[in-house]
C-alpha cells in the first residue's frame, strides 16, 4: 500500500526567503505526482503535475522535482510572499490512477 | 466554468439523521471522486465514478455510506444513519481523465452532534 510522507508538518519563514517542501513515497511505481495548495476552509487547488517520465515542472515561482527511483519530490518556492501561506499537499497516482495524499506541510510566510 | 460545485457548505445534524451531500462536477470531466478530510486521517478517497459508473468504493467506511451518480452532472453522497464520528469535511473532485489535474470543490463541513 502506497504511503506518502511530508516533512516538516509546519514551516515558518520570513518573507522573501526561498524554501523547499519535501514529499516521499514508498512505492516508486507511480503514474504521476501532484502538488496541491489548500487555504483554510477551502478546497484543494492543483499547482503542479509531474508525469512519471518527467523530472520537474515549473509554474511561476514554483518548481517541483521528481526522483521516482528514490521516492522523493520537492516543491521549491522562490521569493516567498505572505500570500503563499497555506497548507501544501503532495499526492501520488498509482496504477489504478487513484491519488494517495500526504498529510501536508503548513507554511506560514511572515511579513 | 464555475468549477466543481458542492452543497451545502455546512451541515449540522443530530446523530441518527440522514445526510445527503451534493456535487456538480465540471462539465466534460468523466471522473468524479468523493474524499473525506479529518485532522486524524487526512484526505481519504471514499469512492470514484467513471462515466457515472462506480469504479471503486473500497474506501466507503460502512454500509451507512452510499453514493450515486444518476447523470454526468450530478452526484450524491448519503449517510444514513449519521454518527458523530462521521464529522469531517467532505470533498468532491473531478478530472477529465484520472491521470490529469484534479479539481476540487469547496467541500461540505459536516458536524454530527
Amino acid at each position: 500500500k502506497q504511503e506518502v510522507t511530508q516533512i516538516p508538518a509546519a514551516l515558518s519563514v520570513p518573507e522573501g526567503e526561498n524554501l523547499v517542501l519535501n514529499c516521499s513515497f514508498t512505492d516508486s511505481a507511480i503514474y504521476n505526482l501532484q502538488w496541491f495548495r489548500q487555504d483554510p476552509g477551502k478546497g484543494l487547488t492543483s499547482l503542479l503535475l509531474i508525469q512519471s517520465s518527467q523530472r520537474e515542472q515549473t509554474s511561476g515561482r514554483l518548481n517541483a522535482s521528481l526522483d521516482k527511483s528514490s521516492g522523493r519530490s520537492t516543491l521549491y518556492i522562490a521569493a516567498s510572499q505572505p500570500g503563499d501561506s497555506a497548507t501544501y499537499l503532495c499526492a501520488v497516482s498509482g496504477s489504478a490512477r487513484q491519488l494517495t495524499f500526504g498529510s501536508g506541510t503548513q507554511l506560514t510566510v511572515l511579513p | 466554468d464555475a468549477g466543481v460545485i458542492q452543497s451545502p457548505r455546512h451541515e449540522v445534524t443530530e446523530m441518527g439523521q440522514e445526510v445527503t451531500l451534493r456535487c456538480k462536477p465540471i462539465s466534460g470531466h468523466d471522473y468524479l471522486f468523493w474524499y473525506r478530510q479529518t485532522m486524524m486521517r487526512g484526505l481519504e478517497l471514499l469512492i470514484y465514478f467513471n462515466n457515472n459508473v462506480p469504479i471503486d468504493d473500497s474506501g466507503m467506511p460502512e454500509d451507512r455510506f452510499s453514493a450515486k451518480m444518476p447523470n454526468a452532472s450530478f452526484s450524491t453522497l448519503k449517510i444514513q444513519p449519521s454518527e458523530p464520528r462521521d464529522s469531517a469535511v467532505y470533498f468532491c473532485a473531478s478530472s477529465p481523465t484520472p491521470g490529469e489535474k484534479l479539481f476540487f470543490g469547496s467541500g461540505t463541513q459536516l458536524s454530527v452532534l
